[in-house]
C-alpha cells in the first residue's frame, strides 16, 4: 500500500539557517510526489512537485526537493529559512489508478527562531 | 479573489444534530475533494467528485452525504454528528481527473466542533 513518512514531527531552525524536511515514501511504480504548505489557520499551498525528469525540482518561496528513487526520499530544502517559512510542511504522493487520491504524510511543524 | 472558498469556518454543534459544509471554487475546475484533518494535523481523503460524478469514497461513514448539484460547487452533510467527526474539513479542486500529477487548491477549511 501507498503511504508517506515525514520522520520529523516538529523542527526548529534559526533565522537564516539551511533547512532540510525530510520525505519517505513507499511506492511500487513512479511515484507523483508533492510538498504541501498550511500556515496557521490557512489551507494548503503547492510548493512543488515531481512526477518525471530532472530530480532537483524547484519551487515557490526558495524551496527546492530532490527526488531519490534508491532511498525512496523526497527531502524539502531551503538555503535560507525566513521567520514567514513558519507553518506546517505536508509531503504527498498521488495514489494509484489516476483518481486525484493524495496520500499524505503526518506532517512536520517548522518553527522559527529570531 | 477566492479560489476555493468554504462556509463556515467555524462550526460549533451537539452531537446527534445535522450539520453541512459548503465549498464553491471559481477555477473552472472539473474534480473536488473533501478531505479531513484530525486532531494530529492528519489529513485523509474523503471523498472525490468530477463532474458532479462521485470517484473516490472513502471508507466513510454513511452519515457523511457529499452532495455536487454542479462542478463549482461540493457540499458536505453530516447526519447524527457524534464526537470523532470533530476536525477540520478541507475542500480542494484540481483541473481534471484522470491525472495525478494536477495541481489540488485548497479551501481555508471549516473547523468543526461536536459537543
Amino acid at each position: 500500500a501507498q503511504s508517506v513518512t515525514q520522520p520529523d514531527i516538529h523542527i526548529t531552525v534559526s533565522e537564516g539557517a539551511s533547512l532540510e524536511l525530510r520525505c519517505n515514501y513507499s511506492y511500487g511504480a513512479t511515484p507523483y510526489l508533492f510538498w504541501y504548505v498550511q500556515s496557521p489557520g490557512q489551507g494548503l499551498q503547492l510548493l512543488l512537485k515531481y512526477f518525471s525528469g530532472d530530480t532537483l525540482v524547484q519551487g515557490i518561496k526558495g524551496f527546492e526537493a530532490e527526488f531519490k528513487r534508491s532511498q525512496s526520499s523526497f527531502n524539502l530544502r531551503k538555503p535560507s529559512v525566513h521567520w514567514s517559512d513558519a507553518a506546517e510542511y505536508f509531503c504527498a504522493v498521488g495514489g494509484s489508478g489516476n483518481t486525484g487520491k493524495l496520500i499524505f504524510g503526518q506532517g512536520t511543524t517548522l518553527q522559527v527562531k529570531p | 479573489d477566492t479560489a476555493v472558498s468554504q462556509t463556515p469556518k467555524y462550526l460549533v454543534t451537539q452531537m446527534g444534530n445535522d450539520k453541512s459544509i459548503k465549498c464553491e471554487q471559481n477555477l473552472g475546475h472539473d474534480t473536488m475533494y473533501w478531505y479531513k484533518q484530525d486532531s494530529k494535523k492528519f489529513l485523509k481523503i474523503m471523498f472525490s467528485y468530477n463532474n458532479k460524478e462521485l470517484i473516490i469514497n472513502e471508507t466513510v461513514p454513511n452519515r457523511f452525504s457529499p452532495k455536487s448539484p454542479d462542478k463549482a460547487h461540493l457540499n458536505l452533510h453530516i447526519n447524527s454528528l457524534e464526537l470523532g467527526d470533530s476536525a477540520v474539513y478541507f475542500c480542494a479542486s484540481s483541473h481534471d481527473l484522470g491525472r495525478s500529477t494536477d495541481t489540488q487548491y485548497f479551501g481555508p477549511g471549516t473547523r468543526l466542533t461536536v459537543l
